[in-house]
């Protein structure tokens, strides 16, 4: 148990589907952070949120929309997804992205997603 | 560019010894992390290194220098449970983590 639970573990859509992926921490944590990992590949930070504000996009496709209700949840609402997106997507947290610090993040499972 | 090599696969018995290196080349430096990842499973932190020298946490120990841009894992008396990826990561002059690919450490009997 890493406190940090995502849903849905699976997930196959077709490129004109609309679906979420959720996050729940129950760490107390200010921070949370979507990451995509693909196979052989580093991982690739997409958002982080810290108190409910997103503070980093990395550059990543409209058809990817966070949203962050309060610190404890986190969601990633897909859109027209590409066959290249299939990956396995990855929520953590962490203590506080408010100031420079190098803390320890906290992971989920993951949701693994097959776009068709 | 920003960048952190590391072998994609290793091979070692059970009850060995393994050393996973990891070198980097990135813009500034403020510290180093690994993290253990079981298939399927989240990945879990494992050590952090900001100053140069030996860190021991059990059976696991990470090795950091600096001036070489370089770190090392180390795994003793092997488990089978130890078969996992193992992530190796920079913080760099922004605090941003530089995520190398992975490693993925296979145990045989």
């Amino acid at each position: 148990e890493t406190g940090v639970t995502q849903t849905p573990r699976h997930l196959v859509m077709g490129m004109t589907n609309k679906k979420s992926l959720k996050c729940e921490q129950h760490l107390g944590h200010n921070a949370m952070y979507w990451y995509k990992q693909s196979a052989k590949k580093p991982l690739e930070l997409m958002f982080v949120y810290s108190l409910e504000e997103r503070v980093e996009n990395n550059s990543v496709p409209s058809r990817f929309s966070p949203e962050c209700p309060n610190s404890s949840h986190l969601f990633l609402h897909l859109h027209t997804l590409q066959p290249e997106d299939s990956a396995l997507y990855l929520c953590a947290s962490s203590q506080d992205k408010g100031a420079p610090s190098n803390e320890k993040l906290f992971f989920g499972s993951g949701t693994q997603l097959s776009v068709l | 560019g920003q960048n952190i090599d590391q072998p994609t696969e290793m091979t070692a018995t059970e009850g060995a010894i393994v050393q996973i290196n990891c070198t980097y080349q990135t813009s500034g430096f403020n510290g180093l992390f690994w993290y253990q990842q079981h298939a399927g499973e989240a990945p879990t932190f494992l050590s952090y290194n900001v100053l140069d020298g030996l860190e021991e946490k059990g059976r696991f120990s990470s090795f950091l220098s600096r001036s070489k841009g370089y770190s090392y894992l180390l795994l003793k008396e092997l488990q089978m449970k130890d078969s996992a990826s193992y992530l190796c990561a920079v913080s760099d002059s922004n605090y941003q983590l530089i995520w190398g690919a992975g490693t993925k450490l296979i145990i045989k009997p």
